[in-house]
């Protein structure tokens, strides 16, 4: 079975610096997808990044980008520039190829709290 | 554009007692899922149903029951409430998982619901 494992319970940065939040996972598979979600103190689960296991380059969206390395089971999420409002809980998370259900496998979570 | 509605937001439940959560997405996604999530554990999954007419357990199915009433609507029921059932619970859908062309597509989630079992 997969496991994900984020070992750092709780993170602080000072705004406009960069951060990077760690996520090991644990799987036999070849094909699969990892993702990163936000959670603020809404609740609501967002979408921060998602990477394919099969592609070599490391996802980027705007602020956020990923270090993936397959071979080290490793999807670490680089913050730059942090801002108020990337305070949140960020979950890693994993999901086999189609034809799976779809799971998502979570892992415990990082607090990340910015500090102005 | 909604997306996926949980109902209620808040309950508190006595022990024993029975109750269904509500989950509708409006995005005419075929899969759904049930996910709890309590501290320092993330989300785990209860059950989840790929597509219309079909539900399968997670990995913490014991103590609930789930109907997949038409393709927008996946219902999480507890049967006899246990204060171990205490969590916030997710809804969530995607919009297909059999079918590569959709397989990096992200799952949606619902605002989740903060059920207390006393």
């Amino acid at each position: 079975a997969q496991t994900v494992t984020q070992s750092q319970p709780e993170m602080s940065v000072q705004e406009a610096e960069t951060v990077t939040l760690s996520c090991t996972y644990d799987t036999s598979e070849s094909d699969y997808y990892l993702f990163w979600y936000k959670q603020p103190p809404s609740r609501q689960m967002i979408l921060v990044i998602r990477q394919e296991a099969y592609k070599q380059q490391n996802a980027t969206e705007n602020r956020f980008s990923v270090n993936f390395q397959k071979a080290a089971k490793s999807f670490s999420l680089k913050i730059s520039d942090s801002q108020l409002g990337d305070a949140a809980m960020y979950f890693c998370a994993y999901r086999s190829d189609y034809n799976q259900g779809g799971k998502l496998i979570f892992g415990q979570g990082t607090e990340l709290s910015v500090k102005p | 554009n909604a997306g996926v509605t949980q109902t209620p937001k808040f309950q508190v439940l006595k022990t024993g007692q029975s109750m269904t959560l509500q989950c509708a997405q409006d995005m005419n996604h075929n899969s759904m899922y049930w996910y709890r999530q309590d501290p320092g554990m993330g989300l785990r999954l209860i059950y989840y149903s790929a597509s219309e007419g079909t539900t399968d357990k997670g990995e913490v199915p014991n103590g609930y029951n789930v109907s997949r009433l038409n393709k927008r609507e996946f219902s999480l029921r507890l049967e006899s409430a246990a204060p171990s059932q205490t969590s916030v619970y997710f809804c969530a859908s995607k919009k297909r998982t059999d079918n590569r062309f959709y397989s990096n597509q992200p799952q949606h989630f619902g605002d989740g619901t903060r059920l207390s079992i006393l």
